[in-house]
């Protein structure tokens, strides 16, 4: 089993729609979530960290379940420029430290 | 630019042969990381370094693989004896010291063996 799931889509959605992302992961020491973005053949940027009561950037929400060792990545009224790959990943902190991608999920937003 | 820069952005080399990737992580980072990707993929752990140690290795990182950070700056990844399954895109990443740390990335080196 890897240690972070994702579906990889992809997810094609029109312009304006509301569009969510899943992931779950297996270490139950995951202590750091981040939701990451990858341009196709660019290198990933971190899109926004995720904490455990949830927060929000704009149109872009990201929620964690601890219990369920899952986490979300919501956007709403979708951007041409949202088109992209969204990586899930997650960190423990001991042990390994570095950070830990799932394998993406696409998403391509249409006109 | 005060990113993180690698060199070379591509490599195309025969098989058999050895190549050596650098990185130059942002300065004030102490922590690097290599990653590599293949498409369809999210980047795969390799290697990573605190200061010029290093802490930890992947088990994908076989016997060809070898990194270095000597002075605890840039750092150099060799593979030796490429094989056509080395093709891939490798990552270095940097973040500064602590405990929720955003890594950042440089554009990669995409390695081509024919």
């Amino acid at each position: 089993r890897k240690e972070v799931e994702q579906d990889p889509g992809p997810f094609n959605v029109p312009e304006g729609a509301t569009v969510a992302f899943n992931c779950t992961y297996s270490n139950s020491a995951s202590q750091s979530f981040f939701w990451y973005r990858q341009d196709c053949r660019k290198e990933p940027k971190l899109l926004m960290s995720v904490y455990s009561s949830g927060n929000e950037d704009g149109r872009f929400t990201a929620q964690l379940n601890r219990a369920s060792q899952y986490i979300s990545l919501l956007i709403r009224d979708s951007k041409l420029s949202d088109s992209a790959t969204y990586l899930c990943v997650v960190n423990t902190h001991t042990g390994r430290r570095a950070l830990t991608f799932g394998s993406g999920t696409r998403l391509q937003v249409q006109p | 630019d005060t990113g993180v820069s690698q060199d070379p952005r591509h490599k195309i080399t025969k098989r058999g042969q050895n190549v050596t990737f650098r990185c130059d992580p942002i300065s004030e980072h102490n922590r690097l990381y290599w990653y590599r990707q293949t498409l369809g993929q999210g980047p795969e752990f390799l290697t990573y370094f605190q200061n010029e140690a290093q802490l930890e290795k992947s088990r994908l990182l076989s016997d060809r693989f070898s990194a270095e950070r000597p002075k605890g700056s840039f750092s150099t990844l060799e593979i030796q004896r490429t094989e056509q399954g080395d093709s891939a895109m490798y990552l270095c990443a940097s973040s500064p010291q602590g405990a929720v740390a955003e890594a950042f990335f440089g554009q990669g080196t995409r390695l081509t063996v024919v």
